[in-house]
């Protein structure tokens, strides 16, 4: 139990267009969900929050504009990455949080790989 | 606030020997602590969490650590290391002060030599 999903696995882009990456909870209901952004070699740095039907609270220094979150139903999150630059390249990963769970443990999904070109 | 300090950034060990991965973590409140491993592009996979029971957890795949609260350290160690050990590990905090947000250390790269 407790699977998370991402799609795509991977994607590459030319700079200026968006990019869509989903975030499923395959068999449970994910009260909230996280973004994470890690760089080659580092550690992952919590991008956002949500928590299904409000909006995002973002981290300090992440811009909502250009990161936007929607988490519409209990089993799904997304992330879009909008007029991605090449600075944007990053292995992106999510994570869900059951409320009928440990508060306090997050599963994690396989991660997408983002290249801007 | 909260952190965690993972004091080797890269480890190395023989196939068979112990593995030893040292965390130290700040927190003004009680904290859970995990342990995750990542395989390269991979997501992250539990290996185990302390959440104020036993002071020793038992993970998956052999792995264990210890809570130290006086010494604020949560160390993972194996007995006998595993070709397929070789992996980053992330020690992370997480506590209710800090609205149950994992915080992440800054990982150990563990290299297996046979």
């Amino acid at each position: 139990g407790a699977v998370v999903s991402q799609h795509p696995s991977r994607v590459i882009c030319k700079s200026g267009t968006s990019v869509k990456i989903e975030c499923r909870s395959l068999d449970f209901q994910a009260t909230t969900m996280f973004w994470y952004r890690q760089f080659p070699k580092q550690s992952l740095m919590l991008m956002a929050t949500s928590n299904e039907g409000s909006k995002a609270t973002y981290e300090q220094g992440v811009e909502k504009d250009k990161f936007l979150i929607n988490h519409a139903s209990l089993t799904l999150s997304t992330l879009t990455v909008t007029s991605a630059h090449p600075e944007d390249s990053s292995f992106y990963i999510c994570s869900a949080r059951s409320g009928a769970r440990d508060y306090n443990e997050q599963f994690f999904g396989p991660g997408t790989r983002l290249t801007v070109l | 606030a909260q952190s965690v300090t993972q004091l080797d950034s890269h480890v190395s060990v023989s196939e068979g020997t112990p593995v030893l991965l040292r965390c130290n973590y700040s927190s003004s409140y009680s904290p859970s602590l995990f342990w995750y491993v990542q395989h390269p592009n991979k997501g992250l996979q539990l290996l185990l969490k302390y959440t104020s029971a036993a002071t020793l957890v038992k993970g998956i795949n052999g792995f264990e650590a210890e809570f130290k609260k006086s010494e604020t350290s949560f160390h993972l160690t194996k007995p006998s290391a595993h070709m397929s050990d070789a992996a980053e590990y992330f020690c992370v905090v997480s506590s209710r002060a800090a609205g149950n947000k994992l915080t992440f250390g800054g990982g150990t790269r563990v290299l297996v030599k046979p």
